[in-house]
């Protein structure tokens, strides 16, 4: 099946600069990745994702990138704001059964003013 | 409001004493999973349901069982609880994959179970 990790664990990044979170996949007919934030003692959710077909997709100050040659995804985050701070997970769907799901165990992001 | 509801949210039990985690949404989808939340490892999928009467196994069905019998409901199982099944667990729900747009699965709020 497949398997996801993801780096780093925990990344602390200065209020206005860009964070990088990179996950690589295992199996590489996975063709759906999607970004989940959880903030603290909340639920995770959707901020981003991106299909196999696409190389990359944006959405303000967000963006997910795909290398399927090197099976690798990453979020990118500009202009960091404190309220970006959160676990970040990212997870990519099993080529064969479209509702099975694996996550990488998640990226502490933490931004300081 | 559209939300997916879990009950209870909070429960402390022991071992081997059967309980059931609720799990309902209002948006009428057809897609509903259960994933376990522990630190480091992430959330792992233990069952999904890509509707009504089909169930399949996640990462790590081990000890729990499922079932969809109707559309807005997906409860979870623990016939005979362990220990190692305290966990915090999230109950999602989606409508079904569009062609090449975003597939948001919608997060309840969590159940903490602490089996003693």
């Amino acid at each position: 099946g497949e398997n996801v990790e993801q780096h780093p664990s925990t990344l602390s990044v200065q209020e206005g600069d860009s964070a990088v979170i990179k996950c690589t996949y295992s199996d590489s007919a996975s063709n759906y990745f999607p970004w989940y934030k959880q903030e603290l003692g909340k639920r995770p959710q959707l901020i981003i994702d991106i299909r196999s077909n696409v190389g990359e997709k944006k959405d303000q100050r967000i963006a997910v990138t795909l290398n399927k040659t090197a099976k690798h995804f990453s979020l990118h985050i500009t202009e960091t704001q404190p309220e970006d701070s959160a676990v970040y997970f990212c997870a990519a769907s099993e080529p064969d059964s479209w509702g099975k799901f694996q996550f990488g165990a998640g990226t502490q992001v933490v931004v300081t003013p | 409001e559209a939300q997916v509801t879990q009950n209870p949210r909070y429960l402390i039990t022991v071992t081997g004493k059967k309980l059931t985690v609720t799990c309902s949404q209002n948006m009428n989808h057809e897609y509903m999973s259960w994933y376990r939340q522990d630190p480091g490892l992430g959330l792992r999928q233990i069952y999904y349901s890509m509707n009504v009467e089909v169930t399949d196994k996640g990462d790590v069905p081990e000890g729990y069982k499922v079932s969809r019998k109707e559309k807005r409901n997906f409860p979870l199982i623990l016939e005979s609880p362990s220990p190692n099944q305290t966990s915090l667990y999230f109950c999602a729900s989606s409508p079904p994959p569009g062609q090449g747009g975003s597939w948001p699965q919608h997060f309840g709020d969590g159940t903490r179970l602490s089996i003693l």
